[in-house]
């Protein structure tokens, strides 16, 4: 059974980095057979996909248009996790963060394990 | 990229089915989706990847009572004699080879 146990703060001051980790049992950051995800949740927009970091031979990463000047996923083999950094942020990025596992081989697949969630606020 | 759309409520009584439905947009009939439930308060969880046939494959756990089919641009949601921890919102989602979407999400009250 794969577990994905997320931890960062829960408070971000705007124009600063927001940063999450996303630890994952059951599975390997390095899998063929998986992505890993970072996925946010706000009134206002609803579930928006932020972007992805997976391993098939060499890693990879995908972001969302929305934020691509802003945002880095990296994988950590050594801790077996994953993470996010998101930067200059503005109360616009006030949500719920989850990390999620993505299934399959194929170029892209559904999203079958997610995180705990974190409510990230942005705020002086 | 492709654009799910979803009814924003749905009711139905205890024991009872009801079908939630979310529609892909033009030239995207094709799809493959999935759909999950997220309880008050918790995270998202997996239901389903839902082909455009009508096959479909639920994650672990997920109980008979769900169900999933396809018609043309059209993926369903079908849960049969409703229980009260079915109370939720509920959302599909489908994926590109770089871009992923989800639908606004149906919220479902059991009476």
């Amino acid at each position: 059974q794969v577990q994905l146990q997320q931890s960062g703060p829960g408070l971000v001051k705007p124009s600063q980095t927001l940063s999450l980790t996303c630890a994952i049992s059951g599975d390997s950051v390095s899998s063929n057979s998986a992505a890993w995800n970072w996925i946010r949740q706000s009134p206002s927009r609803g579930l928006e996909w932020l972007g992805r970091t997976y391993y098939r031979s060499k890693w990879y990463n995908d972001y969302a248009v929305s934020v691509k000047s802003r945002i880095t996923i990296n994988p950590d083999t050594s801790k077996n996790q994953f993470s996010l950094q998101l930067n200059s942020v503005t109360p616009e990025d006030t949500a719920v963060y989850y990390c999620a596992r993505e299934e399959g081989i194929a170029a892209a697949g559904a999203i079958d394990y997610w995180g705990q969630g974190t409510l990230v606020t942005v705020s002086s | 990229q492709p654009v799910l759309t979803q009814s924003s409520s749905a009711s139905a009584s205890l024991g009872s089915s009801v079908k939630l439905t979310c529609t892909l947009s033009s030239g995207h009939s094709s799809y493959i989706i999935a759909w999950h439930q997220q309880q008050p308060g918790k995270a998202p969880r997996y239901l389903m990847k839902l082909e455009g046939s009508g096959s479909y494959n639920k994650g672990s756990g997920v109980p008979d009572r769900f169900s999933g089919s396809s018609s043309g641009a059209d993926r369903y949601l079908t849960i049969s004699n409703l229980q009260s921890e079915d109370e939720a919102d509920y959302y599909c989602e489908t994926w590109d080879s770089n871009t992923r979407v989800f639908g606004g999400g149906t919220k479902l009250t059991v009476l």
